[in-house]
């Protein structure tokens, strides 16, 4: 069966440093979606992608963030500075018939 | 806006015993919703969906959950409880996007222990 694919599955990186997590949609889904998990709360949305560009983001999703789909095939989540608080489990999702499915998340570690 | 509430963040039931997982959930449009397994250390597993269909829904492993629209209620059940049932259980609501796609929110989460 199909599945969303998410590497790496730990990423250590220190404050400030820039980190991107890539994620392998299932081949014929057309939307793709990254959600994050800090520990001990909600899973949060943080972007939707479809047609090469972002269709909808939330708050949490400021200028330190940014996707692209730079292949065909592999969808990143760039951070660009990351904070302290970044640190989290990040789940890339794609969706078929109103369904998303998840990846097995990227655990983000900021020290 | 949409929301969802998970009443009990831990549940415990005894192997072979009625489970029932709470989710209510708040939306201004006819929501889709969603459970979801995690597992430890691993990713989001989906269980069942509700996408305006049959108010009851049957999902993987003997789960179902029926819609009440009166109670804006979304409970998931398994008549009997298996030690491997042990997770994190996500109720979600489908938030519909200016797009027309739909990002989900989610509930707090519900901590299911089976105990032998």
């Amino acid at each position: 069966e199909p599945e969303v694919t998410q590497t790496p599955s730990h990423q250590v990186t220190q404050m400030g440093q820039e980190v991107i997590l890539r994620c392998v949609p299932i081949s014929n889904h057309l939307y793709f979606y990254w959600y994050r998990q800090i520990l001990g709360q909600k899973v949060e949305f943080l972007v939707s992608f479809y047609n090469n560009e972002i269709s909808e983001k939330s708050e949490i999703f400021d200028d330190q963030f940014s996707v692209e789909r730079p292949d065909g095939s592999n969808f990143t989540l760039k951070i660009r500075s990351t904070k302290l608080e970044d640190s989290a489990m990040y789940f890339c999702a794609s969706e078929m018939a109103d369904t998303q499915y998840f990846g097995p998340g990227t655990r983000l570690t900021v020290l | 806006a949409q929301s969802v509430t998970q009443l009990g963040s831990h549940v415990s039931v005894s192997e072979g015993a009625l489970v029932l997982l709470r989710c209510n959930y708040s939306s201004s449009v006819p929501p889709y919703l969603f459970w979801y397994v995690q597992y430890p250390n691993q990713g989001l597993q989906l269980l069942l969906k509700y996408t305006s269909a049959a108010t009851l829904v049957k999902g993987i492993n003997d789960f179902e959950a029926e819609f009440k629209k009166s109670e804006t209620s979304f409970h998931l059940t398994k008549p009997s409880a298996h030690m491997s049932d042990a997770a994190e259980y996500f109720c979600a609501v489908s938030s519909l996007m200016d797009t027309g796609r739909r990002a989900l929110t989610f509930g707090s989460g519900t901590r299911l222990q089976v105990q032998p």
